[in-house]
């Protein structure tokens, strides 16, 4: 195991539903990420947190709103999302944000969008 | 033009080969080259991570980079069925964003 723990690891959602994802890691680090893994698509990233604020919002639409209450903790919540959101979401942390940083991945979350 | 491009397979050897992993990439500022292997229902994990051009070996596995060809490759020798998995190349700028390939899946038959 990585350090990095998400839940649920799989959930079923309907467009009008909402619900939210949970990211917590124990590795003392500072910055979190939320990726979208799609099939045969490279990961995306999605946001990026640095010591709790917000550094990076790679144009996500608002349907996705992540919270960052502690730099241990990472939500990603969800809310009228569209059957083409349906992807494994990947929470990640490093140390830092410089370059050269280790990402360490938590097990996703298989989200499914009906 | 993807920032990374990769072969998405899927790549079946046998137990026993040797196993070449290709990415290329179009941004001479990339300095910083990794190798994910993600098993089913699992997270990307770090493989390997180089920062300069040239080999560096761990193991079974080598990961080479040409900067200059804008090419990274990883070796695996004496393929293992524990290999079987998906393989993703991430390279990453100065700062700390990372551009994935999208993959490689490899099945290592006994």
């Amino acid at each position: 195991e990585t350090g990095v723990t998400q839940t649920p690891r799989h959930l079923v959602m309907g467009m009008t539903n909402k619900k939210s994802l949970k990211c917590e890691q124990h590795l003392g680090h500072n910055a979190m990420y939320w990726y979208k893994q799609s099939a045969k698509k490279p990961l995306e990233l999605m946001f990026v947190y640095n010591f709790k604020e917000q550094t990076e919002n790679n144009s996500v639409p608002s349907r996705f709103s992540p919270e960052c209450p502690n730099s241990c903790h990472l939500f990603l919540h969800l809310h009228t999302l569209q059957p083409e959101d349906s992807a494994l979401y990947l929470c990640a942390s490093s140390p830092g944000t410089s370059g050269g940083e280790t990402q360490y991945f938590g097990p996703g979350t298989r989200l499914l969008v009906l | 033009q993807k920032e990374v491009e990769q072969d998405p397979g899927p790549l079946s050897v046998p137990e026993g080969a040797i196993v070449s992993l290709n990415c290329t990439y179009s941004n001479s500022a990339f300095q910083y080259f990794m190798w994910y292997r993600q098993y089913s229902r699992k997270g990307p994990e770090l493989l390997m991570y180089t920062y300069s051009s040239g080999n560096k070996e761990d193991g079974r596995f080598t990961a080479q980079v040409d900067k200059s060809s804008k090419y990274i490759s990883l070796f695996i020798r004496d393929s293992q069925p524990s290999d079987s998995a998906t393989y993703l190349c991430a390279i990453q700028t100065g700062a700390n964003n990372l551009f994935f390939g999208t993959g490689t899946r490899l099945t290592v038959i006994p």
